[in-house]
């Protein structure tokens, strides 16, 4: 899906220095989502967001910021980075829900690999 | 919240051989299920999704079921293909929570 890109693909840092990832769709969807992925974790939900200047947490929030100024765009900020942060990250977008539970397609992203050394 | 298992983990299969996945749910008001498919390197793609008022939705080489009373649905891949070979995550809407929880995933290796 062309409509949602993360940059950058790949990041290397050192613990304690701020990173940010960012993410960009052009869907003009509603909801956009900040995952992780490890080994025998799956998918985990970090932040999520269903509009401009509406945040929520995820499972998995503690050392994350997230930001949702405009409507395409959803920056993941690693205040202090830590070692444990090391992960592959996907954003993802869908459209706005129909009723109280959840129903619409997840988009997803390319992925950020990020190490942190 | 929403428990979503995936079972088996890891399945190999024979080229031209069928494949099924299974996903159980804790959430009985649950009414969304999605099947992503993740090729190695790759971001998860949408394959299929059923809701809870239809009990069987096919897409060519790929179905899923969902049995509401047991609370699981699968995911059935007929004719396996080498392409086919990826990772398999269900999930399932959390109650009052306008987001899906995700299981760990199921690794699918077709063998050629």
């Amino acid at each position: 899906d062309a409509g949602i890109t993360q940059s950058p693909r790949y990041k290397i840092t050192e613990t304690g220095r701020q990173v940010t990832l960012m993410c960009h769709q052009t869907w003009s969807h509603s909801y956009m989502f900040w995952y992780r992925q490890d080994l025998g974790h799956g998918l985990r939900l970090i932040y999520y967001s269903a509009a401009a200047d509406i945040t929520d947490k995820g499972e998995v929030p503690d050392g994350y910021v997230v930001s949702r100024s405009k409507t395409e765009n959803f920056p993941l900020t690693l205040e202090s980075a830590t070692r444990s942060q090391t992960s592959v990250y996907f954003c993802a977008s869908s459209e706005s829900l129909r009723d109280r539970y959840y129903n619409s397609p997840l988009h997803f992203g390319n992925g950020t690999r990020l190490t942190v050394t | 919240g929403e428990n979503v298992e995936q079972h088996p983990s890891t399945l190999s299969v024979q080229e031209g051989d069928s494949a099924v996945i299974k996903c159980t749910y804790s959430d009985s008001a649950s009414n969304y299920f999605p099947w992503y498919k993740q090729e190695l390197g790759k971001r998860p793609q949408l394959i299929i999704d059923i809701r809870s008022n239809v009990g069987e939705k096919k897409d060519q080489r790929i179905a899923v079921t969902l049995n509401k009373t047991a609370k699981h649905f699968s995911l059935h891949i007929t004719e396996t293909q080498p392409e086919d070979s990826a990772v398999y995550f269900c999930a399932a809407p959390r109650e009052g929570n306008n987001r899906l929880a995700f299981g760990k995933g199921n690794q699918v290796v077709v063998i050629p």
